[in-house]
Protein backbone atom coordinates (compact mmCIF):
# COMPACT_ATOMS: atom_id res chain seq x y z
CA UNK A 1 0.00 0.00 0.00
CA UNK A 2 1.18 3.65 -0.97
CA UNK A 3 1.85 6.02 1.86
CA UNK A 4 1.12 9.48 0.53
CA UNK A 5 -1.17 11.05 -1.43
CA UNK A 6 -0.51 14.10 -4.19
CA UNK A 7 -2.96 16.57 -4.58
CA UNK A 8 -4.32 17.65 -6.78
CA UNK A 9 -4.50 14.43 -8.48
CA UNK A 10 -4.87 16.34 -12.00
CA UNK A 11 -3.89 19.93 -13.02
CA UNK A 12 -4.40 21.73 -16.18
CA UNK A 13 -2.87 24.63 -16.81
CA UNK A 14 -1.67 27.26 -19.46
CA UNK A 15 1.55 27.34 -20.82
CA UNK A 16 3.50 30.00 -19.20
CA UNK A 17 1.60 29.68 -15.56
CA UNK A 18 2.93 28.14 -12.67
CA UNK A 19 1.84 24.77 -11.36
CA UNK A 20 2.02 23.90 -7.69
CA UNK A 21 1.55 20.17 -6.36
CA UNK A 22 1.64 18.81 -2.75
CA UNK A 23 2.29 15.51 -1.19
CA UNK A 24 1.20 14.38 2.36
CA UNK A 25 3.05 11.79 3.94
CA UNK A 26 2.33 9.47 7.41
CA UNK A 27 6.14 8.36 8.35
CA UNK A 28 9.01 10.32 9.50
CA UNK A 29 11.32 10.37 6.21
CA UNK A 30 15.22 10.73 5.50
CA UNK A 31 14.75 12.67 2.28
CA UNK A 32 11.97 12.94 -0.25
CA UNK A 33 11.95 13.14 -3.45
CA UNK A 34 10.67 14.30 -6.91
CA UNK A 35 9.76 12.16 -10.40
CA UNK A 36 8.28 12.89 -13.42
CA UNK A 37 6.63 10.55 -15.32
CA UNK A 38 6.18 11.01 -19.02
CA UNK A 39 3.28 8.81 -20.78
CA UNK A 40 4.23 4.98 -21.31
CA UNK A 41 7.75 5.99 -20.13
CA UNK A 42 10.26 5.42 -16.90
CA UNK A 43 10.91 7.58 -14.02
CA UNK A 44 12.82 10.79 -14.02
CA UNK A 45 14.55 11.86 -11.01
CA UNK A 46 13.89 15.63 -10.32
CA UNK A 47 14.71 17.00 -7.08
CA UNK A 48 15.75 14.96 -3.43
CA UNK A 49 15.46 16.97 -0.18
CA UNK A 50 16.74 15.90 3.40
CA UNK A 51 14.54 15.69 5.97
CA UNK A 52 16.71 18.70 7.66
CA UNK A 53 16.28 20.98 4.45
CA UNK A 54 13.46 22.98 4.23
CA UNK A 55 13.29 24.68 0.33
CA UNK A 56 15.45 23.50 -2.71
CA UNK A 57 16.08 25.04 -6.41
CA UNK A 58 16.64 23.15 -9.73
CA UNK A 59 16.37 25.51 -12.46
CA UNK A 60 12.12 26.12 -13.14
CA UNK A 61 11.80 23.77 -9.69
CA UNK A 62 11.25 24.91 -6.59
CA UNK A 63 10.45 22.49 -3.61
CA UNK A 64 9.48 22.74 -0.41
CA UNK A 65 9.54 20.87 2.62
CA UNK A 66 7.70 21.18 6.20
CA UNK A 67 8.11 18.01 8.27
CA UNK A 68 6.03 19.08 10.85
CA UNK A 69 3.26 18.90 8.88
CA UNK A 70 4.51 16.14 6.68
CA UNK A 71 4.15 17.91 3.64
CA UNK A 72 6.30 18.87 0.58
CA UNK A 73 5.29 20.53 -2.27
CA UNK A 74 6.92 21.07 -5.86
CA UNK A 75 6.24 24.35 -7.94
CA UNK A 76 7.24 24.58 -11.62
CA UNK A 77 7.23 28.19 -12.73
CA UNK A 78 6.77 29.35 -16.29
CA UNK A 79 4.99 25.77 -17.47
CA UNK A 80 5.76 24.60 -21.18
CA UNK A 81 4.20 22.24 -22.62
CA UNK A 82 6.69 19.26 -22.27
CA UNK A 83 6.14 19.55 -18.71
CA UNK A 84 2.89 17.77 -19.00
CA UNK A 85 3.51 14.50 -17.78
CA UNK A 86 2.55 12.58 -14.21
CA UNK A 87 4.37 13.91 -11.05
CA UNK A 88 5.33 11.51 -8.20
CA UNK A 89 6.75 12.42 -5.04
CA UNK A 90 8.54 9.52 -3.42
CA UNK A 91 9.72 9.28 0.15
CA UNK A 92 12.89 7.33 1.36
CA UNK A 93 12.27 6.37 5.14
CA UNK A 94 15.02 4.42 6.05
CA UNK A 95 13.67 1.00 4.97
CA UNK A 96 15.46 0.24 1.48
CA UNK A 97 13.13 1.08 -1.05
CA UNK A 98 11.28 4.50 -2.32
CA UNK A 99 7.42 4.81 -1.07
CA UNK A 100 5.23 6.37 -4.17
CA UNK A 101 2.30 8.57 -3.95
CA UNK A 102 -0.81 8.42 -6.21
CA UNK A 103 0.96 11.19 -8.80
CA UNK A 104 -0.71 14.43 -10.22
CA UNK A 105 -1.01 14.04 -13.90
CA UNK A 106 -0.28 18.27 -15.05
CA UNK A 107 -1.60 18.87 -18.42
CA UNK A 108 0.29 22.13 -19.91
CA UNK A 109 -1.80 23.48 -22.88
CA UNK A 110 0.50 25.31 -25.42
CA UNK B 1 26.85 6.65 -21.04
CA UNK B 2 23.95 4.05 -21.13
CA UNK B 3 20.69 4.37 -18.52
CA UNK B 4 18.85 1.39 -17.20
CA UNK B 5 17.58 -0.85 -19.99
CA UNK B 6 14.51 -3.58 -19.81
CA UNK B 7 13.52 -6.38 -21.81
CA UNK B 8 10.95 -6.76 -23.33
CA UNK B 9 9.22 -3.41 -23.27
CA UNK B 10 5.92 -5.56 -23.99
CA UNK B 11 4.65 -8.91 -23.09
CA UNK B 12 1.65 -10.49 -23.08
CA UNK B 13 0.95 -14.02 -21.56
CA UNK B 14 -1.77 -16.62 -20.85
CA UNK B 15 -3.00 -17.24 -18.08
CA UNK B 16 -0.70 -19.51 -16.15
CA UNK B 17 2.51 -18.70 -18.02
CA UNK B 18 5.50 -17.84 -16.71
CA UNK B 19 7.26 -14.87 -17.89
CA UNK B 20 11.01 -13.61 -17.32
CA UNK B 21 11.72 -9.80 -17.04
CA UNK B 22 15.43 -8.57 -17.48
CA UNK B 23 16.83 -5.68 -16.32
CA UNK B 24 20.38 -3.98 -16.75
CA UNK B 25 21.06 -1.20 -14.57
CA UNK B 26 23.32 1.20 -15.30
CA UNK B 27 27.55 0.04 -14.47
CA UNK B 28 28.69 0.51 -11.33
CA UNK B 29 25.47 0.65 -9.75
CA UNK B 30 25.89 -1.37 -6.84
CA UNK B 31 21.76 -1.08 -5.62
CA UNK B 32 18.96 -2.42 -8.06
CA UNK B 33 15.37 -2.24 -7.09
CA UNK B 34 12.61 -3.58 -9.03
CA UNK B 35 8.88 -1.69 -8.70
CA UNK B 36 5.03 -2.53 -9.92
CA UNK B 37 2.86 -0.21 -11.13
CA UNK B 38 -0.86 -0.90 -11.68
CA UNK B 39 -2.54 1.40 -14.24
CA UNK B 40 -2.85 5.08 -12.60
CA UNK B 41 -0.96 4.29 -9.67
CA UNK B 42 2.52 5.02 -8.30
CA UNK B 43 5.09 2.33 -8.48
CA UNK B 44 4.97 -0.43 -5.55
CA UNK B 45 8.38 -1.70 -4.36
CA UNK B 46 8.83 -5.44 -5.07
CA UNK B 47 12.49 -6.14 -4.07
CA UNK B 48 16.19 -4.56 -3.45
CA UNK B 49 19.58 -5.79 -4.33
CA UNK B 50 23.00 -5.05 -3.81
CA UNK B 51 25.27 -6.51 -5.59
CA UNK B 52 24.55 -10.36 -5.76
CA UNK B 53 22.33 -10.14 -1.98
CA UNK B 54 18.73 -10.02 -2.30
CA UNK B 55 18.45 -7.78 1.13
CA UNK B 56 14.86 -7.21 0.98
CA UNK B 57 12.18 -9.19 -0.83
CA UNK B 58 9.15 -8.02 1.40
CA UNK B 59 7.48 -6.32 -1.45
CA UNK B 60 6.99 -9.55 -3.70
CA UNK B 61 3.25 -10.18 -3.75
CA UNK B 62 3.04 -13.86 -3.81
CA UNK B 63 5.86 -17.32 -3.70
CA UNK B 64 5.11 -17.05 -7.49
CA UNK B 65 7.40 -13.79 -8.11
CA UNK B 66 11.15 -14.64 -8.12
CA UNK B 67 13.64 -12.33 -8.41
CA UNK B 68 17.77 -12.82 -8.69
CA UNK B 69 21.21 -11.11 -9.87
CA UNK B 70 23.70 -13.85 -9.42
CA UNK B 71 26.59 -11.97 -11.12
CA UNK B 72 25.61 -8.71 -9.40
CA UNK B 73 24.50 -6.81 -12.67
CA UNK B 74 21.79 -8.02 -14.69
CA UNK B 75 19.08 -8.80 -12.74
CA UNK B 76 16.13 -10.94 -13.60
CA UNK B 77 12.54 -11.07 -12.06
CA UNK B 78 10.69 -14.03 -12.98
CA UNK B 79 6.64 -14.32 -12.20
CA UNK B 80 5.68 -18.04 -12.19
CA UNK B 81 1.95 -18.92 -13.46
CA UNK B 82 0.82 -15.58 -14.25
CA UNK B 83 -2.67 -14.16 -13.16
CA UNK B 84 -4.32 -11.36 -14.36
CA UNK B 85 -3.86 -9.42 -11.37
CA UNK B 86 -0.18 -9.70 -12.36
CA UNK B 87 -0.99 -7.10 -15.42
CA UNK B 88 1.29 -4.59 -14.56
CA UNK B 89 4.06 -2.34 -15.44
CA UNK B 90 7.57 -3.35 -14.01
CA UNK B 91 9.85 -0.84 -13.27
CA UNK B 92 13.57 -1.64 -12.33
CA UNK B 93 15.83 1.20 -11.06
CA UNK B 94 19.41 1.49 -10.25
CA UNK B 95 21.34 3.41 -8.02
CA UNK B 96 25.24 4.70 -7.07
CA UNK B 97 27.30 2.52 -4.90
CA UNK B 98 26.66 2.94 -1.02
CA UNK B 99 23.56 5.73 -1.37
CA UNK B 100 20.79 3.44 -1.78
CA UNK B 101 18.68 6.52 -0.56
CA UNK B 102 19.61 8.86 -3.34
CA UNK B 103 18.58 9.68 -6.93
CA UNK B 104 17.42 6.16 -8.23
CA UNK B 105 17.68 6.01 -11.74
CA UNK B 106 14.70 4.13 -13.74
CA UNK B 107 14.28 2.00 -17.21
CA UNK B 108 11.40 2.25 -18.99
CA UNK B 109 9.67 -0.69 -18.33
CA UNK B 110 8.16 -3.78 -18.67
CA UNK B 111 4.36 -3.56 -19.35
CA UNK B 112 2.83 -7.16 -18.85
CA UNK B 113 -0.66 -8.24 -19.66
CA UNK B 114 -1.53 -10.98 -18.64
CA UNK B 115 -4.72 -12.26 -20.36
Amino acid sequence: SQQGEEDPQALSIQEGENATMNCSYKTSINNLQWYRQNSGRGLVHLILIRSNEREKHSGRLRVTLDTSKKSSSLLITASRAADTASYFCARWTGANNLFFGTGTRLTVIP
Amino acid sequence: GAGVSQSPRYKVAKRGQDVALRCDPISGHVSLFWYQQALGQGPEFLTYFQNEAQLDKSGLPSDRFFAERPEGSVSTLKIQRTQQEDSAVYLCASSLPREPSDTQYFGPGTRLTVL
